[in-house]
């Protein structure tokens, strides 16, 4: 069964940082890209950065370029999300998300529960 | 970016009804879509791949179709457990995008 499963989030002021991480378990997880999207509370989903199998294809939302990195351990099954210049508006519960297949063009099929963040000033 | 929209925004529909959800697409994406429910406190569900293939385990009452700008997602018969809010994903370019749903309520 696949388990995703973030910690990290937290009370945070602006202009502080938040590193996210996400256990996979359940699945090769070196076969696969994977992603975070965000939902800021009453709002729609965001997808907020995607990372191929190797590390090799990255990319980020505008909302977060320059200020977000993600990044993978394929030998500890886990994926993370360095949040620097935090923002009010980056307050959202996140998702980590798993990828169907290894390349930056695949879609979304599991979700974990989220990690919420909250910056306030 | 490829913008993402999605009407209507929300509907009231009642237990039985057909209900249909559109999706376009700023530019062309294929089929590079999926579809997504999500319930109140609750992490989003696939419902829908590569624009109509049906996840497994997703009722047959669920169907997608469309390809390049312009996609739909159709409940034929809207039952109890489908109240929820719908979003449209694609994942044909970086940044993905996102619609900005569509909440299904009780009529």
């Amino acid at each position: 069964e696949v388990q995703l499963v973030e910690s990290g989030g937290g009370l945070v002021q602006p202009g502080r940082s938040l590193r996210l991480s996400c256990a996979a378990s359940g699945f090769t997880f070196d076969d696969y890209a994977m992603h975070w999207v965000r939902q800021a509370p009453g709002k729609g989903l965001e997808w907020v950065s995607g990372i191929n199998w190797n590390s090799g294809y990255i990319g980020y939302a505008d909302s977060v370029k320059g200020r977000f990195t993600i990044s993978r351990d394929n030998a500890k099954n886990s994926l993370y999300l360095q949040m620097n210049s935090l923002r009010t508006d980056d307050t959202a519960l996140y998702y980590c998300v798993k990828a169907t297949g290894y390349g930056s063009g695949s879609d979304l099929d599991y979700w974990g529960q989220g990690t919420l963040v909250t910056v306030f000033s | 970016d490829i913008q993402m929209t999605q009407s209507p925004s929300s509907l009231s529909a009642s237990v039985g009804d057909r209900v249909t959800i559109t999706c376009r697409a700023s530019q062309g994406i294929r089929n590079d879509l999926g579809w997504y429910q999500q319930k109140p406190g609750k992490a989003p569900k696939r419902l829908i791949y590569a624009a109509s293939s049906l996840q497994s385990g997703v009722p047959s009452r669920f169907s997608g179709s469309g390809s390049g700008t312009e996609f739909t997602l159709t409940i034929s018969s809207l039952q109890p457990e489908d109240f929820a809010t719908y979003y449209c994903l694609q994942h044909n370019t970086y940044p993905f995008t996102f619609g900005p749903g569509t909440k299904v309520d009780i009529k």
